[in-house]
């Protein structure tokens, strides 16, 4: 089945730094990626959407200069938290889409951020 | 926005058991999928069923998409099976979208 990886699996890092996330698929290529933010027993909830070589869009209450969407490939998704603050901490996951709407998501792993 | 409510939130099973999950979703999807995430939190692909019915080993899962409803069906639980369970819509309006059902805690205890 397809594989999609994330690195960092966690990172530790002190207040007002920044954090970057690769989310990569590793045997098909992605059309969409999306990233998602995870808070302790609770559902995941969908962040922004990235399309390989156009910019992300972000959900509602999501602020654009504080997550950082870049789809440089179709094998490829980063996601940097800028300025990170002790309240950014959480579990953050990307999954991918092969084609369309009818094919399925595939997820990482997910990275663990705590900020300190 | 569409509502996906999965129930019951919480479940503990004796080892053996069998068990429903069920996620209602209040308005037409594009697909469903359901998912386990295990305690480490990686989401494992159980089941891309947008309608019909779908068999893997133990689990199987059904969704019946004119009334806005999947059911997974865990037979004979192991306490491997522990995790929490989500359920997922796919919309196609404003793009591609996928919605989470808040999941099912299931604890399956030896």
């Amino acid at each position: 089945g397809a594989v999609v990886s994330q690195h960092p699996s966690r990172v530790i890092c002190k207040s007002g730094t920044s954090v970057k996330i690769e989310c990569r698929s590793l045997d098909f290529q992605a059309t969409t990626m999306f990233w998602y933010r995870q808070f302790p027993k609770k559902s995941l909830m969908l962040m922004a959407t990235s399309n390989e070589g156009s910019k992300a869009t972000y959900e509602q209450g999501v602020e654009k200069d504080k997550f950082l969407i870049n789809h440089a490939s179709l094998t490829l998704s980063t996601l940097t938290v800028t300025s990170a603050h002790p309240e950014d901490s959480s579990f953050y996951i990307c999954s991918a889409r092969d084609m369309g709407l009818a094919d399925p998501e595939y997820f990482g792993p997910g990275t663990r951020l705590l900020v300190l | 926005g569409i509502q996906v409510e999965q129930s019951p939130p919480d479940l503990i099973l004796q080892e053996g058991a069998n068990s429903t999950l069920r996620c209602n979703f209040s308005d037409s999807v594009n697909n469903l999928q359901w998912f386990h995430q295990n305690p480490w939190g990686q989401l494992i692909n159980l089941f891309y069923i947008p309608s019909g019915t779908k068999q893997n080993g133990r689990l199987s899962a059904t969704t019946v998409a004119t009334e806005r409803y999947s059911l997974l069906y865990i037979s004979s639980s192991q306490t491997t099976d522990s995790g929490v369970y989500f359920c997922a819509v796919g919309l196609g309006t404003g793009g591609f979208k996928t919605i989470f059902g808040a999941g099912t805690r299931l604890f399956v205890k030896a």
